[in-house]
């Protein structure tokens, strides 16, 4: 079975610029749940998809959103592009519930110039 | 709100001595706990969970963890640290009324000495 894929893995972007991250789940898993890393922050939830519906959201400001599809590939976006929005942005997937383990992708990693 | 403590952001054990990486955490209602393992450059990769059943949990790469209730803990152990083992591990509790939402713990480096 193919593991979480992303895409695309690096990404360097300027201030203010929009940007878009993909990710493909495990087939047959219907939750996608995105976080960013940072070396400060460490790992922080942003948002989790299930069945096309934004289930659970952190606490990240609007211009972080996100979306997932009939096939349940998910994509994430940011718009107006901050300094801060530098890290590694990690998607993973899962059947549905809490108890089930979460499968990571490698990552974008994202850079604000 | 639910939170996740990793005790110790750096940990160095010598090759061949026992690991032990503790986390703890908050919780209102029983938890699931997860260990995953993060490699430089890598996504996470699940180590162990504990959901319901025996407390003792066995994982991959001979590692363990036991969920002690009365003490909130869900500690990470090795009898004997290899150089393979250096890696960032991060503790994981998500909750039944939370959806499919993970706590993270802020990581642990564990540095294997030979």
């Amino acid at each position: 079975k193919a593991g979480v894929t992303q895409t695309p893995r690096y990404l360097i972007k300027t201030r203010g610029q929009q940007v878009t991250l993909s990710c493909s789940p495990i087939s047959g898993h219907r939750s996608v749940s995105w976080y960013q890393q940072t070396p400060g922050q460490g790992l922080q939830f942003l948002f989790e998809y299930f069945s096309e519906t934004q289930r659970n959201k952190g606490n990240f400001p609007g211009r972080f959103s996100g979306r997932q599809f009939s096939n349940s590939r998910s994509e994430m976006n940011v718009s107006t592009l901050e300094l801060g929005d530098s890290a590694l942005y990690l998607c993973a997937s899962s059947l549905a519930s809490a108890a089930d383990t979460q499968y990571f992708g490698p990552g974008t990693r994202l850079t604000v110039l | 709100a639910q939170s996740v403590t990793q005790l110790g952001s750096h940990v160095s054990v010598s090759e061949g001595a026992l690991v032990l990486l503790r986390c703890n955490y908050s919780s209102s209602v029983p938890p699931y706990l997860f260990w995953y393992v993060q490699y430089p450059n890598q996504g996470l990769q699940l180590l162990l969970k504990y959901t319901t059943g025996a407390t003792l949990v066995k994982g991959i790469n001979g590692f363990e963890a036991e969920f002690k209730k009365s003490e909130t803990s869900f500690h990470l152990t090795k009898p004997s640290a290899h150089m393979s083992d250096a890696a960032e591990y991060f503790c994981a509790v998500s909750e039944s009324v939370s959806g499919n939402q993970f706590y993270f713990g802020t990581g642990t480096s564990l540095t294997v000495i030979p």
